[in-house]
């Protein structure tokens, strides 16, 4: 299994530019997340997912948006980009139920000028 | 919603010393209590976890306490090598499907020869 993957690991933006982020996993698991680690402020819930089809928010939504068509894929998408988005972003997964450790990605670097 | 802090910031042992982090929650319905392990670069990484029907838990030269009456959890490492460098975070949750991790601050410890 690859577990949780991620693309790009690197991308640099200028303001107001648009991207997607990719997360993939190949563990069946029915929850996905995304968080952003920040110097100092550890890692913070963007958005998350129980299910194909469900989506919510989590404490840091403003600016992000999400979908989740199949349970393997969970893309986080910047419509314009802001230098307070330069961040580490990684995606997470786990089961819903029983064991709740959390897998993470290799994490995707962002920078917005 | 839940709030985590974790003390101290950074910490400095030296080889073979006991290092202990520890962490507060604000939400006594919190019982799922992962530390995470975030190597230079690296994602974060599940290292041990407990539950709230228990109050200790080891796992060779690691070891989490908790004491849900005063909200607060415990890290312990002991005979620390230079392999344990790295920063470590807290996180606290409310088991279930939707169960959303809040995670601390981070603590970066270093170990010296």
């Amino acid at each position: 299994n690859a577990g949780v993957t991620q693309t790009p690991k690197f991308q640099v933006l200028k303001t107001g530019q648009s991207m997607t982020l990719q997360c993939a996993q190949d563990m069946n698991h029915e929850y996905m997340s995304w968080y952003r680690q920040d110097p100092g402020m550890g890692l913070r819930l963007i958005h998350y997912s129980v299910g194909a089809g469900i989506t919510d928010q989590g404490e840091v939504p403003n600016g992000y948006n999400v979908s989740r068509s199949t349970t393997e894929d969970f893309p986080l998408r910047l419509l314009s980009a802001a230098p307070s988005q330069t961040s580490v972003y990684f995606c997470a997964s786990r089961r819903v139920a029983g064991q709740e450790t959390q897998y993470f990605g290799p994490g995707t670097r962002l920078l917005v000028l | 919603g839940e709030n985590v802090e974790q003390h101290p910031s950074t910490l400095s042992v030296q080889e073979g010393d006991s290092a202990v982090i520890k962490c507060t929650y604000s939400d006594s319905a919190s019982n799922y209590f992962p530390w995470y392990k975030q190597e230079l670069g690296k994602r974060p990484q599940l290292i041990i976890d407990i539950r709230s029907n228990v109050g200790e838990k080891k796992d060779q030269r690691i070891a989490v306490t908790l004491n849900k009456t005063a909200k607060h959890f415990s890290l312990h490492i002991t005979e620390t090598q230079p392999e344990d460098s790295a920063v470590y975070f807290c996180a606290a949750s409310i088991s279930g499907t939707a169960s959303k991790l809040t995670f601390g601050t981070g603590t970066r410890l270093q170990v010296t020869l």
